[in-house]
């Protein structure tokens, strides 16, 4: 049973490119979030999505977006990096419950 | 927004005591409170979790307590042993729905000493 994986897992990305950070549930959940996570902060919602088809802002959207095709993925897009986007990202999912995370992509924009 | 916080930024403990990490909460309206541990270089694992209508709640080796009228909360873990070295972030659940949307608090590193 895999949970979730995110992919990359690192990378280092030059300012003004676009980025697709993946991440795929195989529990069948149906409500997916994204999070980052900066030096010495806890986590932060960048968007979440309820189900397949829907999704909504967080607490910190700006220069984020994502899309929810089907109920396992849930991709989040940088459009065009700043480097106040490097961070560690996590892709979490839960049913109605505790939410599970992923084991988070380190994000580097230079 | 209301946000969860106030953590101690470290807490030592020595191998075989007990530990107590606090958090307190302002959001009066919040009815989940969630622990998760997170250790270095992966995502944050869920610990126990508590809802407002209780007070008290306990796991394996670990116990939540939620005191509402002054917004604490407090994770306690018995006989810390070396692999409960990590951050905790106690979390608030502000959308008892489908899709929660958790507030962290800046978390407390415990670190067990031999």
């Amino acid at each position: 049973i895999a949970g979730i994986t995110q992919a990359p897992t690192s990378q280092i990305l030059a300012a003004g490119r676009r980025m697709t950070l993946r991440c795929t549930q195989d529990m069948r959940h149906n409500a997916m979030y994204w999070y980052r996570q900066d030096l010495g902060l806890g986590l932060r919602l960048i968007h979440y999505s309820n189900t397949a088809g829907t999704t909504g802002k967080g607490e910190v959207p700006d220069g984020y977006s994502v899309s929810r095709a089907n109920t396992d993925d849930f991709p989040l897009t940088l459009a065009s990096a700043v480097p106040s986007q490097t961070s560690v990202y996590f892709c979490a999912s839960s049913e109605g419950g505790e939410q599970f995370f992923g084991p988070g992509t380190r994000l580097t924009v230079l | 927004g209301e946000s969860v916080g106030l953590h101690l930024p470290t807490l030592s403990v020595q191998e075989g005591d007990n530990s107590i990490i606090n958090c307190a909460y302002s959001n009066s309206a919040s009815d989940y409170f969630i622990w998760y541990k997170q250790e270095s270089g992966k995502g944050p694992q869920f610990i126990i979790d508590i809802r407002s209508n209780m007070d008290k709640r306990q796991g394996q080796r670990v116990t939540v307590l939620l005191n509402k009228t002054v917004k604490h909360l407090s994770l306690q873990i018995a006989a810390t042993q070396p692999g409960d070295s990590a951050v905790y972030f106690c979390a608030e659940n502000k959308w008892p729905g489908s899709a929660r949307q958790l507030t962290f608090g800046s978390g407390t590193q415990l670190t067990v000493l031999p």
